[in-house]
């Protein structure tokens, strides 16, 4: 069964950092795409980050560049995502998603909740 | 970046009805665009990718049309588990997703 297991998240101060990790089990998680996707509390979905299977090509959002940093360990089955400079805006649960070789994502994690106050 | 609108945001519906969600892009996606089921605390399940294929163990009455900057979502009979939120995604340039329509009780 695929499992997309997400952790890191809590409440951090502006201007803080949290570094998020996605453990993936259950597929060869060194073939596929990963991606990040957030959901602020009662809103809609917003696509974060995207990185290859072997981290050649690395997008982000334009509200997340210069501050977010996507990776992956793929000797740990492992996706990461460190936040920096965070902001109030970015209180929301973070997902990890697998792309599919659709270009979807599919499936996605439970999510974790990264709360950004003082 | 391609912009997604969902309409209506929300339409309040009873079992058995027949239900049509409209997702517009800002410019021509082609038919890559995916729709996915959201219910509270949960995350997204895909339900159609590339506007008209549905995802493995989705239901026969959701259905998906269009391409270019027009697409559809259907159900052709809602049943009770299917009222949640639904939000469309595009792949053409990056990742956009629709702002969501909610299908409630009524």
């Amino acid at each position: 069964e695929v499992q997309l297991v997400e952790s890191g998240g809590g409440l951090v101060k502006p201007g803080g950092s949290l570094r998020l990790s996605c453990a993936a089990s259950g597929f060869t998680f060194s073939s596929y795409s990963m991606n990040w996707v957030r959901q602020a509390p009662g809103k809609g979905l917003e696509w974060v980050s995207s990185i290859s299977s072997g981290s050649s090509y690395i997008y982000y959002a334009d509200s997340m560049k210069g501050r977010f940093t996507i990776s992956r360990d793929n000797t740990k089955n492992s996706l990461y995502l460190q936040m920096n400079s965070l902001r109030d805006e970015d209180t929301a649960v973070y997902y990890c998603a697998r792309e599919e070789r659709s270009g979807y994502f599919d499936p996605w994690g439970q999510g974790t909740l990264v709360t950004v106050s003082s | 970046e391609i912009v997604l609108t969902q309409s209506p945001a929300t339409l309040s519906l009873s079992p058995g009805e027949r239900v049509t969600l409209s997702c517009r892009a800002s410019q021509s996606v082609s038919s890559y665009l995916a729709w996915y089921q959201q219910k509270p605390g949960q995350a997204p399940r895909l339900l159609i990718y590339d506007a008209s294929n549905r995802a493995t163990g989705i239901p026969a009455r959701f259905s998906g049309s269009g391409s270019g900057t027009d697409f559809t979502l259907t159900l052709s009979s809602l049943e009770p588990e299917d009222f949640a939120v639904y939000y469309c995604l595009q792949r053409s340039n990056l990742w956009t997703f629709g702002q969501g329509t909610k299908v409630e009780l009524k």
